[in-house]
């Protein structure tokens, strides 16, 4: 069966710190992979998603970046955090050209102070 | 910007009693579904409907779905209180092998014991 890993569970940091949030999957080859952020109360933002090694398509301009370096592992970076990326940030994955139902990770809550 | 939207945004009602949610969307999609999570955690996948399908059974879950007014509906029967959680609709659109999903704002729901 998959199984999909998200770590941390939490993490506080501070302004101007760099983020390094890392998802794994196990259990299927060449995934969709995707990262939201979901703000308190609020649904989720598509932040980036990624159809195969090395291809990362950005949904919307900020200063994350992601990057895919294996197969099943998918990482979301940045090198300086602001106050406005506190949030949920939560790792999904589909079957690649399936009907798009899509699996989450447990979730990592970031707070920025 | 997030093209599906939920409404209730919280609804609270009494166990056995059924749940009704809708959602709305302004655009073409290949399916919609509906996803739950409860607080802190990562999303659930629930149902599934395929654009050209009108209704759909899973359990005590109903999905209805009108392209013509770019709506759907979600209803749980017998509510029970571990039903309480957020509810979210997502639009799906096949982007070459890319599913992406656009997700509402959800509702809240609280089935009172």
């Amino acid at each position: 069966s998959q199984t999909i890993h998200q770590w941390p569970a939490t993490l506080v940091q501070p302004v101007g710190s760099p983020l390094s949030l890392e998802c794994t999957v196990e259990g299927t080859s060449n995934p969709n992979l995707y990262w939201y952020r979901q703000a308190a109360g609020r649904g989720l933002q598509l932040l980036f998603y990624s159809v195969g090694i090395g291809q990362i398509s950005s949904e919307v301009p900020q200063n994350l970046s992601a990057s895919r370096p294996q197969d099943r592992q998918f990482i979301l970076s940045s090198k300086k955090l602001l106050l406005s990326d506190s949030g949920f940030y939560l790792c999904a994955w589909s079957v690649l050209a399936g009907v798009g139902e899509q699996f989450f990770g447990p979730g990592t809550r970031l707070t920025v102070l | 910007s997030q093209q599906g939207e939920e409404d209730p945004q919280a609804l609270s009602i009494q166990e056995g009693e059924n749940a009704t949610m809708n959602c709305s969307y302004k655009t073409s999609i290949n399916n919609l579904q509906w996803y739950r999570q409860n607080s802190g955690r990562g999303l659930v996948h629930l149902i599934l409907i395929r654009s050209n399908e009108r209704e759909k059974h899973s359990g005590r879950l109903r999905v209805t779905l009108d392209t013509s007014k770019k709506s759907s509906s979600l209803l749980i029967t017998a509510s029970r209180a571990a039903d309480t959680a957020s509810y979210f609709c997502a639009r799906v659109l096949f982007s070459g092998s890319a599913r992406q999903l656009t997700f509402g704002s959800g509702t809240q729901l609280t089935v009172l014991p």
